[in-house]
């Protein structure tokens, strides 16, 4: 079964950095691309950010760009995000989605909530 | 940047078929791609490339794109139809993915 489970989340200060995971299970996680989409309360979905399945393409939202940074480690079937310099605005379920055909979202995490409160 | 637009709400009788639209420049030149969001769930796709069903989404489920306009089609909705639904497309000019604002759909 494809799996991909997300951790990391929590509560952190504005100007505070947290660091996420995606382990993946149940596929060849070196072949996908994977993206870290995210949903404020409420709201709907928002990408994050792409990175390809050897890591040689990377791209953010705007909204996040120099301030987070996607990483994998295909040997570990890990899809990472780090973020700095969180926002109140940075509050929000952030979803680890592998990429399938025609880079389509194929499968979804449960997510894990984040929240930048003081 | 490039927008994609959904209506906020969309309502059908049970049983009868609903349309939900996706609008934005040229869209039809571009894959898009519906998910399916229950409350408290996260997004399930159920129609990538504009027409195409993944595996276990039922025929009830279809798209078409043409023009500045796709459109998910359910018919013969059910109950657990009612959710929220997405279109997305992956944008070349600004090198990112591009998520409609989403529908609410509510089965009378």
């Amino acid at each position: 079964e494809v799996q991909v489970v997300e951790s990391g989340g929590g509560l952190v200060q504005p100007g505070g950095s947290l660091s996420l995971s995606c382990a993946a299970s149940g596929f060849n996680f070196s072949i996908y691309s994977m993206d870290w989409v995210r949903q404020s309360p409420g709201k709907g979905l928002e990408w994050v950010s792409y990175i390809s399945s050897g890591s040689t393409s990377i791209y953010y939202a705007d909204s996040v760009k120099g301030r987070f940074t996607i990483s994998r480690d295909n040997a570990k079937n890990s899809l990472y995000l780090q973020m700095n310099s969180l926002r109140g605005e940075d509050t929000a379920v952030y979803y680890c989605v592998r990429e399938g055909r025609s880079s389509s979202f194929d499968n979804w995490g449960q997510g894990t909530l984040v929240t930048v409160s003081s | 940047s490039y927008e994609l637009t959904q209506p906020l709400s969309v309502s059908v009788a049970l049983g009868q078929a609903a349309r939900i639209t996706c609008a934005g420049n040229n869209v039809g030149s571009k894959n898009v791609h519906w998910y399916q969001q229950r409350p408290g769930q996260a997004p399930l796709l159920v129609i990538y490339r504009d027409s195409d069903r993944p595996s276990g989404i039922p025929e009830r489920f279809s798209g078409s794109n043409s023009g500045n306009t796709a459109t998910l089609t359910i018919s013969r909705v059910q109950a657990g139809d009612e959710a929220d639904y997405y279109c997305q497309v992956w944008d070349t000019a600004s090198a990112g993915v591009i998520f409609g604002g989403g529908t609410k759909l509510t089965v009378l």
